[in-house]
């Protein structure tokens, strides 16, 4: 059974650090590509951060460049998010995800939640 | 950043009729998939590659398309089928998530 853990989130104060973890089992680890998706309270879904495993790039949305990063750790399965900066803005429910077929984003989460505020 | 644009925003629809979704892409991509996501849990992938059904999706869903149009289906809607219906394209990188159409029983 293909499983996605995030843990790490909460309650964080504007300006200050979070990092999101997110465990995967069931599947195979390093092939396509792993993604961070957000979800604001009574909102859509966007994209945060990804990371193509056959070409090596990362890339970011706009809204978190800089401040945002991605890492895995193939030895663990397990992926991350470094939240830097943290703005109210950045409230949402995290997911991480894993593509099954190139661009297909088929695995996800079960969301870790972040609240940004003072 | 390619632009997914979802039509109509909200669906109203009656036990065992169908229902359909658009989306359009400002680019031409082939990977275009389908996300169900009920109140309270995680998007549900059904659809990858515009039209190819992951495993457990009844066949009642369907995917149709190309190019930058796109269409979500379902033949007879059941109750469950209630929430939120996303597309999202996979193509092109930053991947991209249309508004969501939210479809409720009349």
């Amino acid at each position: 059974e293909v499983q996605l853990v995030e843990s790490g989130g909460g309650l964080v104060q504007p300006g200050r650090s979070l990092r999101l973890s997110c465990a995967m089992s069931g599947l195979t680890f390093d092939v396509y590509a792993l993604h961070w998706v957000r979800q604001g309270p009574a909102k859509g879904l966007e994209w945060v951060a990804g990371l193509n495993l056959d070409s090596g790039r990362i890339d970011y949305a706009d809204s978190v460049k800089g401040r945002f990063t991605i890492s895995r750790d193939s030895a663990k399965n397990s992926l991350y998010l470094q939240m830097n900066s943290l703005r109210d803005e950045d409230t949402a429910l995290y997911y991480c995800g894993k593509d099954a077929t190139p661009g297909g984003l088929e695995y996800w989460g079960q969301g870790a939640l972040v609240i940004v505020s003072s | 950043d390619v632009v997914m644009t979802q039509s109509p925003l909200s669906l109203s629809v009656t036990l065992g009729q169908p229902a359909s979704i658009s989306c359009r892409s400002s680019q031409s991509l082939v990977h275009l998939n389908w996300f169900h996501q009920r109140p309270g849990q995680s998007p549900r992938h059904l659809i990858y590659r515009v039209s190819h059904r992951d495993s457990g999706v009844p066949d009642r869903f369907s995917g149709s398309g190309s190019g930058s149009d796109f269409t979500l289906t379902i033949s007879r809607v059941e109750a469950e089928d209630v929430g939120i219906y996303f597309c999202m394209q996979g193509s092109h990188w930053p991947y991209t998530f249309g508004q969501g159409t939210k479809l409720e029983i009349k």
